[in-house]
């Protein structure tokens, strides 16, 4: 009964591809999120999205793109995949609308890119 | 942008020691919260913080939301092997359209046996 799953836990791929991390979340939460963790552990937010708005961190490549087929899911794609974009990436869910709803967080997916 | 200036970065300390760890900046936050992470997990919500002043334990584990709203700190103590991990505060303010959390850099404990 994971509240948050995120699917692969461990992708590895060459640069250029085109591949997908999968997020589903089963609180009832009505905001998902992205952030990406780099080799020092630093925690970046990538997306937040809830079904009214999309909010992305401007430092984020356009190569990124959220995708939500329903509240329960957010999915991150991410085209022509480069060196630098190997980290541990992690999905997370909140309730927004109550305003002491604090981040559940996946597992995480880590990426390796050769 | 906000930032959380959280120190240490490291600790290494003998099993039955206490930890002190804080977070601080120069933006004032409504909600203080306390992560874990272990190994190849995400982080793990430990401790919240709602109220400026506010002190809350859970075990072992005591944290508290500066009077200033710009800091907190977590104790831990009579530290065991399992509470190795990497610790991260998180503060938010919640105003209009901001639900974002700030994230520290993290506290890499060590326990040592």
């Amino acid at each position: 009964d994971t509240a948050v799953s995120q699917t692969p836990k461990y992708l590895v791929t060459q640069m250029g591809n085109d591949k997908s991390i999968k997020c589903e979340q089963n609180l009832g939460h009505d905001t998902m999120y992205w952030y990406k963790q780099d080799s020092k552990k630093f925690l970046k937010i990538m997306f937040s999205y809830n079904n009214k708005e999309l909010i992305i961190n401007e430092t984020v490549p356009n190569r990124f793109s959220p995708k939500s087929p329903d509240k329960a899911h957010l999915n991150l794609h991410i085209n022509s995949l480069e060196l630098g974009d190997s980290a541990v990436y992690f999905c997370a869910s909140s309730q927004v609308s109550s305003p002491n709803s604090p981040l559940h967080f996946g597992n995480g997916t880590r990426l390796t890119v050769t | 942008g906000q930032q959380l200036n959280q120190s240490p970065q490291s600790m290494f300390i003998q099993e039955g020691e206490d930890v002190s760890m804080n977070c601080t900046s120069s933006s004032i936050f409504n909600t203080w919260l306390w992560y874990k992470q272990d190994p190849g997990e995400g982080p793990v919500l430990l401790i919240a913080l709602y109220k400026a002043g506010e002190l809350t334990s859970n075990g072992r584990l005591t944290a508290q939301f500066g009077i200033t709203r710009k800091d907190s700190f977590l104790n831990i103590s009579a530290s065991i092997p399992s509470d190795v991990g990497i610790y991260f505060c998180a503060a938010r303010y919640s105003g209009a359209g901001s639900y974002q959390l700030t994230f520290g850099k993290g506290t890499k404990l060590s326990v040592i046996p």
